[in-house]
């Protein structure tokens, strides 16, 4: 029973315009939330978080929106530039925002069109 | 600031035969972490280390895996005997405590 869904296996954008990243949990004990982007034969590398008490958080271009009544969580890149085009993986925790282990998605492939 | 170093980078073995791999974490960071990413899936935790003691190992295939974490520093994955279905890529992660787990490049595994 996967715990996090990434429902959009990939997902291709223009350059410039604004990438929409979906993400949906069944566990109502995650209260913190993250995004990995990964490249081929690369680790994922951190991205963007968010806690539960929060509905929001802006990094420059990424900002990741939480709504936890219906379990869902996006992220936005505005505007979407060729180096973003990766796997981007959505995670959570349940650990009180402590070092817990992750429950990952299966990923979003994002490609980046010029 | 180095990051977390993994070897091999790659390794095919054949089935039944056993293999190792090793992570160095991030300098400082108490809690290590060994993920198993499939093909196709999102990584999957396996076990996490707080210093030397295991936190939670509950999805480890105990009869085949084992870990490691001496002197709270470096850890040992080991596979024994190793099966078709364990190829992958391990990964390892650190954290210093604050809910972020910072990745090595991980060790692709096949197994043949």
């Amino acid at each position: 029973d996967q715990q996090v869904k990434q429902n959009s296996p990939s997902l291709s954008v223009q350059e410039g315009r604004i990438s929409i990243l979906n993400c949906d949990y069944t566990n109502s004990m995650f209260d913190y939330f993250l995004w990995y982007k990964k490249y081929p034969a690369e680790g994922p590398t951190f991205l963007i978080s968010i806690s539960s008490i929060k509905d929001k958080n802006e990094d420059g271009r990424f900002t990741v929106f939480l709504n936890k009544s219906a379990k869902h969580l996006s992220l936005h890149i505005v505007p979407s530039q060729p180096g973003d085009s990766a796997v981007y993986f959505c995670a959570a925790s349940d650990g009180g925002g402590g070092a817990d282990g992750l429950t990952f998605g299966k990923g979003t492939h994002l490609i980046i069109q010029p | 600031e180095a990051g977390v170093a993994q070897s091999p980078r790659y390794k095919i073995i054949e089935k039944r035969q056993s293999v190792a791999f090793w992570c160095n974490p991030i300098s400082g960071h108490a809690t290590l972490y060994w993920y198993q990413q499939i093909l196709g899936q999102g990584p999957k935790l396996l076990i996490q280390f707080q210093n030397n003691g295991v936190v939670d190992d509950s999805q480890l295939p105990k009869d085949r895996f084992s870990a490691e974490r001496l002197k709270g520093v470096d850890s040992t994955l080991k596979i024994q005997p190793a099966k078709l279905e364990d190829s992958a890529v391990y990964l390892c992660a650190s954290s210093p405590g604050s809910g972020v787990a910072f990745f090595g490049q991980g060790t692709r595994l096949t197994v043949v």
